[in-house]
Parts: structure tokens; sequence; C-alpha cells
């Protein structure tokens, strides 16, 4: 099946640091990338669109500023938190979705990244 | 605005016993329906999704789910519910045409009693 990681899984950093997450998809190739947010004890919600080759949409509300993303290849897209304050802590999720085949268009969902900001 | 509502929090069924997870989403033309299950330490796995056609579509570990669209419901069943069904459950819906971008209810934390 396809796989989708996340490093790190888990991240504790000073006030005022900037963090990188890395999502890879380790078997197919995937166009498009999704960064999501949960709350503990909550929903998903979706912070932005990475497309490969060109800037990330991100949803009301979202700080493009403040969470970077980069999609350099069709398997890597990163999250940069830029001056991480406490209340950036969260757990941060990425998801691939197929470009092309049988499964085209399917979203498989990295494991999570739990960041805790001090 | 769009948005998935799941009613049910949490959820005790005994081992053995049906389930069904309820699942309602606001007036949207042609959505495209989701359910995932998440275990701790695990991404989220897809069960299974609606796109079009039969309204009934089976998914994996014996779930399936019925899409309504006169009640705006896509709710999860399973007739036999085993230990390892315990976990957090997400319905979730595309509303923009099949672009991926999802929106997701609240979970419901399914807990089977042996």
């Amino acid at each position: 099946g396809a796989v989708v990681s996340q490093h790190p899984s888990r991240v504790i950093c000073k006030s005022g640091t900037s963090v990188k997450i890395e999502c890879r998809s380790l078997d197919f190739q995937a166009t498009t990338m999704f960064w999501y947010r949960q709350f503990p004890k909550q929903s998903l919600m979706l912070m932005a669109t990475s497309n490969e080759g060109s800037k990330a949409t991100y949803e009301q509300g979202v700080e493009k500023d403040k969470f970077l993303i980069n999609h350099a290849s069709l398997t890597l897209s990163t999250l940069t938190v830029t001056s991480a304050h406490p209340e950036d802590s969260s757990f941060y999720i990425c998801s691939a979705r197929i470009s092309g085949g049988v499964r085209a268009d399917t979203q498989y969902f990295g494991p999570g990244t739990r960041l805790t900001v001090l | 605005a769009q948005s998935v509502t799941q009613p049910d929090i949490h959820i005790t069924v005994s081992e053995g016993a049906s389930l069904e997870l309820r699942c309602n989403y606001s007036y949207g033309a042609t959505p495209y329906l989701f359910w995932y299950v998440q275990s701790p330490g695990q991404g989220l796995q897809l069960l299974l999704k609606y796109f079009s056609g039969d309204t009934l579509v089976q998914g994996i570990k014996g779930f399936e789910a019925e899409f309504k669209r006169s009640q705006s419901s896509f709710n999860l069943r399973k007739p036999s519910v085993h230990w390892s069904d315990a976990a957090e459950y997400f319905c979730a819906v595309d509303f923009s045409g099949n672009t991926g971008k999802l929106i997701f209810g609240q979970g419901t934390t399914l807990q089977v009693k042996p």
C-alpha cells in the first residue's frame, strides 16, 4: 500500500525558533500534498494545499508567513513553523494524493508530528 | 459555511454487537464522502469512500456506509464489532469537486467492551 512518512514524529523547541517538518510519499508520486493541524481531542483542520513546483495555497485564517510550505519534488513537502510560539503547539498531519494510475486521487496520511513549543 | 457533523463524540459497544456511526454534512452539490480511522501512532487510514453510483459502499475491515442525499448523511456501519476496532473515526467531505481538500467531522471515539 501507499506509505506517507513524516519526520520528525515529535519535536520540542523553544519559543522563537523555527521548526521544519518533512512529509514524504515513499512509494508513489504526489503532485498535491495537504497539511492539517489537529488539536487535542478535536478534528483535523486543513491548513494549506501544497502543489509541486508552485506556491502553496492557504486556507482562510492561516498565516502563510508563519507556516512556510515548500513542495520541492513529487515525493517531498516541508512545513516550516517560523518563530514558533506556545500557541503553535499541536499535532501536524500531512497527506499526499496519488497523481495517477488506478488509485488516482486517493489521499494517504502521514502519522503526524507532535510539536511542543516551550 | 460548509461543515461536517459527527453527533456522537464517544460510543461504547460490546464486542460482537453492531455499530453505526453517524455523519451529517451541510448541503453541497455532489459531495465526495470519506470515512477514516485513526489509531494511536498511526496515520489516518481510509475505510471507504463515496463518489457516485451505488449509495451503499463497502470498505475495508468489514465496514460499510450508506449515502442518503435526502438526509445529507453518510453513516458508517459494521454488523459485528471486534476489539481491534477501538479507535477514532472521522467522517470527511470534499465539497470542492474532488480537489482533495477535506473538511473533517469532530470524530467519534469508539470503545469496545469485551
